[in-house]
């Protein structure tokens, strides 16, 4: 079984600039999950999916941050613009069934921002 | 909001010890999870515990929910360097996501 893609591995870009992060979860799995995790701390929750809607994104800072999960597969998360506060690693989950079932987690896309 | 907390942030280890991390929600939860990242890697599911008082084993780790539904522990017998990684709690309440701990990082001296 294949498991959560993510894609890029690691970016690099300067205050103020955009980015954007793709995931592609596993076959079948109508969750999906964005967090962000800075350096020595726990996953934080960004946004949560329930195939192609949004079931929590009270933590997602909506200023900047964008996100969405078009045909409720894959599923972009934009920044814009990016501030030096953002550096951190955006981890990509996926799970059968909302809350209650195992969430596999993609490698993550580290991204610095200078 | 829900928040998980998880102490001790950091433990080191002689090889052939034993480890506890603790971890207290604020509010009652559903279910705990237990997640393993290794240094560089991403989070791995380990353990699901859901009833009330529950125990579970996996080898030298043994899971346990508080009787409460508000706490859990993993504790790991005899340690080995592969145990080396952070070990993080998350609950959620109903279909909710997840909540992480803050983790505690677990060095294991060979």
């Amino acid at each position: 079984e294949a498991g959560v893609a993510q894609s890029p591995r690691y970016k690099i870009i300067e205050k103020r600039q955009s980015v954007a992060f793709w995931c592609n979860p596993i076959s079948g799995h109508a969750t999906l999950y964005w967090y962000q995790q800075i350096l020595g701390q726990g996953p934080k929750l960004l946004i949560q999916f329930q195939n192609n809607g949004v079931v929590d994104d009270s933590q997602l800072p909506k200023d900047r941050f964008s996100a969405e999960r078009l045909k409720g597969v894959d599923s972009t998360l934009k920044i814009q613009p990016a501030k030096l506060e953002d550096s951190a690693v955006y981890l990509c989950a996926s799970s059968s069934n909302s809350g209650n079932t195992e969430a596999f987690f993609g490698q993550g896309t580290r991204l610095t921002v200078v | 909001g829900q928040q998980v907390m998880q102490i001790p942030q950091y433990q080191h280890v002689q090889e052939g010890e034993d480890f506890t991390t603790y971890c207290n929600s604020s509010t009652t939860l559903s279910n705990i999870q237990w997640y393993k990242q290794r240094p560089g890697g991403h989070p791995v599911f380990l353990i699901q515990l859901v009833k009330s008082g529950e125990v579970k084993k996996q080898k030298r780790l043994t899971f346990q929910f508080g009787e409460a539904k508000k706490n859990s522990s993993l504790h790991i017998t005899a340690t080995q360097t592969t145990d080396v990684g952070t070990y993080f709690c998350a609950g959620n309440t109903g279909r909710r996501a997840l909540t992480f701990g803050s983790g505690t990082r677990l060095q294991v001296q060979p």
